[in-house]
């Protein structure tokens, strides 16, 4: 059974950094891209990024709002995505959530909050 | 970027009638848009995508169609379990992939 698992969330405040963790079981991970979403309060899905597999160079591709302030990365021999996210602001608050591909998202994650408040 | 500007933002329907919810792009996507739903609390669901394609496990009475700019999701005979909020998200033309403001559908 595919499942994905996202953790490292919490209250920051403005300005530091947190690191996401997104753990996967139930698939070969090395075949697949993986995908990062967020969801602020009360509002609609935001597309954050996804990383590409090794077999199509591991290219990674970023909304404009978050560009040069979060990373994704994955590691294939532990099956784990990250999303490393610095310089966090305010509007950056809301549940986190990576999924299995990169341009349709079959498989979620349970989803993990981030507060980003002083 | 391609915006998606879905409607109504919330349709009220009675259990077993039939709810019709549209997605608008601002330029032509083809045949790339995906439909899912979402409850509270929980993370969002693949129902259909390539349009009209029903995603592993998805019920008939959910179906999907249109192209180019304009998108229907229609679900026939709504159970309880169907009052959620949809998402349409195109793929299109990206980065970055982008979803509609979601409809809501509600008991009526």
């Amino acid at each position: 059974e595919v499942q994905l698992v996202e953790s490292g969330g919490g209250l920051v405040q403005p300005g530091r950094s947190l690191r996401l963790s997104c753990t996967t079981v139930g698939f070969t991970f090395g075949d697949y891209a993986m995908s990062w979403f967020r969801q602020a309060p009360g509002k609609g899905l935001e597309w954050v990024g996804f990383i590409r597999n090794k077999a199509y160079g591991g290219t990674i591709e970023y909304a404009a709002s978050v560009k040069g302030r979060f990373t994704i990365s994955r590691d294939d021999s532990k099956n784990i995505a990250y999303l490393q996210m610095n310089r966090l602001k305010a509007e950056d608050t809301g549940v986190y959530y990576c999924s299995r591909d990169e341009l349709i998202s079959s498989y979620w994650g349970q989803g993990t909050l981030v507060t980003v408040s002083s | 970027e391609i915006l998606m500007t879905q409607s109504p933002a919330t349709l009220s329907v009675s259990p077993g009638e039939r709810a019709t919810l549209s997605c608008r792009a601002s330029q032509s996507v083809a045949g790339s848009i995906a439909w899912y739903q979402q409850k509270p609390g929980q993370a969002p669901r693949l129902l259909i995508y390539s349009a009209s394609t029903r995603a592993t496990g998805i019920p008939a009475r959910f179906s999907g169609s249109g192209s180019g700019t304009e998108f229907t999701l229609t679900i026939t005979g709504l159970e309880s379990e169907d009052f959620a909020v949809y998402y349409c998200q195109q793929y299109n033309n990206w980065p970055p992939l982008t979803f509609g403001g979601g409809t809501k559908v509600e008991i009526k």
